[in-house]
């Protein structure tokens, strides 16, 4: 399975945007790039995912490089609610299409 | 985004003693659920693929006869911790794909907090 590498934790300031980073160098034509948070005591909730071009969605947007190896969740203006873990995951359509989670970035959102 | 229920939230039971938990998406009919589970402080780890109407896919070290899953229709899959041991306490996370959107979405659970005394 291609993998993931993400920071372990990172700190923001209530308002303020939030580049969440993540590493995939190994990514296959076929990968779709997820992400997912986790808030405390809950299941994960499902953030965003893409493929090759930008993303944009009500809760994030996804910036994903031109060579697919990397990608960044941005939270344009981050709130207490988002402090959770983030999860960047990627999915291979043509390899049962499984989420198989790794360490993710734990957020703390700083009043 | 689609829901996914789990019931109970939480559940305390003495050792060795049986537990069932339910999964249910609400809005979309699923036909491949997963069951998940996490220690504290770590990630997810996948234990099975639920497919409706026929046997579930354990991943390797997850033991098939203790932990019990059916999926007998296409919104509902339940896992039972059989002869649950104190070891077997961890949080218990469905997870059901949406056929229907794109890159056939998983949605979550909230997932059900077992204690096992």
């Amino acid at each position: 399975d291609a993998k993931t590498t993400q920071p372990n934790s990172m700190e923001s300031n209530e308002e303020e945007p939030v580049h969440l980073p993540c590493n995939h160098s190994t990514i296959s034509g076929t990968d779709y790039i997820h992400w997912y948070r986790q808030l405390p005591s809950q299941g994960p909730e499902y953030v965003i995912h893409g493929l090759t071009s930008n993303v944009n969605n009500r809760m994030a947007s996804l910036a994903i490089a031109e060579d697919r190896k990397s990608s960044t969740l941005i939270l344009h203006r981050a709130t207490l609610r988002d402090a959770a873990v983030y999860y960047c995951i990627l999915r291979d359509v043509q390899a049962g299409n499984m989420l198989t989670f790794g360490g993710g970035t734990r957020l703390m959102v700083k009043p | 985004g689609a829901v996914v229920s789990q019931h109970p939230s939480r559940v305390i039971c003495k050792s060795g003693t049986s537990v069932k938990i339910e999964c249910r998406s609400l809005d979309f009919q699923a036909t491949t659920m997963f069951w998940y589970r996490q220690f504290p402080k770590q990630s997810l780890m996948l234990m099975a693929t639920s497919n409706e109407g026929s046997k579930a896919t354990y991943e390797q070290g997850v033991e098939k006869d203790k932990f019990l899953i059916n999926h007998a229709s296409l919104t509902l899959s339940t896992l039972t911790v059989t002869s649950a041991h104190p070891e077997d306490s961890s949080f218990y996370i469905c997870s059901a794909r949406d056929p229907t959107s794109a890159q056939e979405t998983q949605y979550f659970g909230p997932g059900t907090r077992l204690l096992v005394l």
